[in-house]
């Protein structure tokens, strides 16, 4: 399975600030993914990245709010613009391996003060 | 709106019992993978199911995926403590791009 190593872990951040959350697999992967979680809840899919094209967001979550690059194969950030204390949060980004299912990063805890 | 509902969202049993979890939509899915998540970690899958009827064991675990693809189970034979965890069902409705997460299933096995 591939490895993703997610950064930052967890922040603590002022609302009306932006944070970008970066996400490094050890294998090329097509598509990438990014979740929300709230702490003990379900994930709900924020937006697919592909190599080379524009994310695709789900409902309810637009580009100017979450922005996202997919420069290469390998790599991918999420940012949360312009933050509000709604926005605190845990987000994991993934990779889809088929049958071997969605691989995780570990999360990163965002609080918005 | 959730696409995939599990019931109990959360679940407190003694060490050794037996429980099933249940994630039901009105929704036809070509596949569907169950994960369990810890605290600080991202969810790890268990197993995926793609055949209508499926069923699938894993040591103390039994999967089963629902004859119209709309429900699936997962049954915990004696739990233990080490299962505790956040259980989530996901299922994908056209291919296994694309999944989508049920509401969650919070299990404590006290010792």
């Amino acid at each position: 399975s591939a490895v993703i190593s997610q950064k930052p872990s967890r922040d603590i951040c002022q609302r009306g600030t932006s944070l970008t959350i970066q996400c490094q697999v050890d294998s090329q992967v097509t598509m990438m993914f990014w979740y929300r979680q709230q702490p003990g809840q379900s994930l709900t899919l924020i937006a697919t990245a592909n190599q080379g094209s524009e994310a695709t967001y789900e409902s309810g979550f637009v580009i100017d709010k979450f922005p996202i690059s997919r420069p290469n194969l390998t790599f991918s950030t999420l940012t949360v613009s312009n933050m509000s204390p709604e926005d605190s949060s845990i987000y994991l980004c993934s990779v889809e391996e088929g049958e071997e299912g969605y691989t995780f990063g570990s999360g990163t805890r965002l609080t918005v003060v | 709106t959730q696409l995939l509902e599990q019931s109990p969202q959360f679940l407190s049993i003694q060490e050794g019992e037996n429980l099933t979890v249940y994630c039901n939509s009105s929704s036809v899915f070509s596949s569907l993978q169950w994960y369990r998540q810890e605290p600080g970690e991202g969810p790890v899958l268990l197993v995926t199911v793609v055949t209508g009827g499926e069923v699938k064991k894993l040591k103390r675990l039994t999967f089963q995926f629902g004859d119209a693809r709309k429900d699936s189970s997962l049954h915990i034979t004696a739990a233990q403590t080490g299962d505790t965890g956040l259980y989530l069902c996901a299922g994908a409705e056209d291919n296994f791009n694309k999944f989508y997460f049920g509401s969650g299933t919070k299990l404590n096995v006290k010792p």
